[in-house]
């Protein structure tokens, strides 16, 4: 089955604008990711929650995570354009040596 | 900051030739993973790697792939016969035993062009 959808599969706002970018998945999780990989570049890890929170912060991004809906959302405010890359959620599902299951991924542009 | 490295950056090859991609994890890491990610798609998991044995692996990961870390610090994935379909990009990662979250650190990855 299909795990980590990401929605929309792309996204263009203007610098200063939030990007929002939703994710859901299939299976039960024990903590979900999001990572961020510019053009022909590595991924980049950028936050973690953990089956048991619902909501974290880190600087300018927000991550969300409803297990009962399955979901999860980024939502980066004040974009900038050094925001312009790929966001994947990623999802393991009992942590320890787990691999990571990754999603599509959602490009964002952002224009200045 | 360390860094997990990979090279090549880009290898090409004929078909059905063996190729090894090599990595160095972050040295003081316990876990290492391979991914691949084909052109337009999202990234895969193929296998992890633990105390000197693979701990998981997908699928995708049939006999003609192996890996090994041949010493302290190098990470291999090798694949015996390439197929065509295996052009992909392929990315090495590895995290701490210390952690209670699997949060992971990936390198630069090598685009592997089969021909």
């Amino acid at each position: 089955s299909q795990q980590g959808e990401e929605d929309p599969q792309a996204l263009s706002i203007q610098e200063g604008e939030n990007a929002t970018m939703n994710c859901s998945y299939k299976t039960s999780i024990n903590n979900l990711q999001w990572y961020r990989q510019n053009s022909g570049r590595g991924l980049v890890h950028l936050i973690l929650i953990r089956s048991n929170e619902r909501e974290k912060h880190s600087g300018r991004l927000r991550v969300t995570l409803d297990t009962s809906k399955k979901s999860s959302s980024l939502l980066i405010t004040a974009s900038r354009a050094a925001d312009t890359a790929s966001y994947f959620c990623a999802t393991d599902a009992r942590g320890g040596a787990d691999g990571l299951t990754f999603g599509k991924g959602t490009h964002l542009i952002i224009q200045p | 900051e360390p860094e997990v490295t990979q090279t090549p950056s880009h290898q090409v090859t004929q078909m059905g030739q063996e190729v090894i991609l090599r990595c160095v994890p972050i040295s003081n890491h316990l876990y290492f993973y391979w991914y691949r990610q084909i052109l337009g798609q999202k990234v895969e998991f193929l296998v992890s790697f633990y105390n000197n044995e693979i701990s998981e692996k997908s699928e995708i990961f049939d006999d003609q792939f192996s890996v090994e870390r041949p010493d302290g610090s190098n990470f291999t994935l090798k694949i015996r016969s390439t197929k065509l379909e295996d052009s992909a990009m392929y990315f090495c990662a590895s995290r701490p035993l210390a952690t209670r979250n699997n949060e992971q650190f990936f390198g630069p990855g090598t685009r592997l062009t089969v021909l």
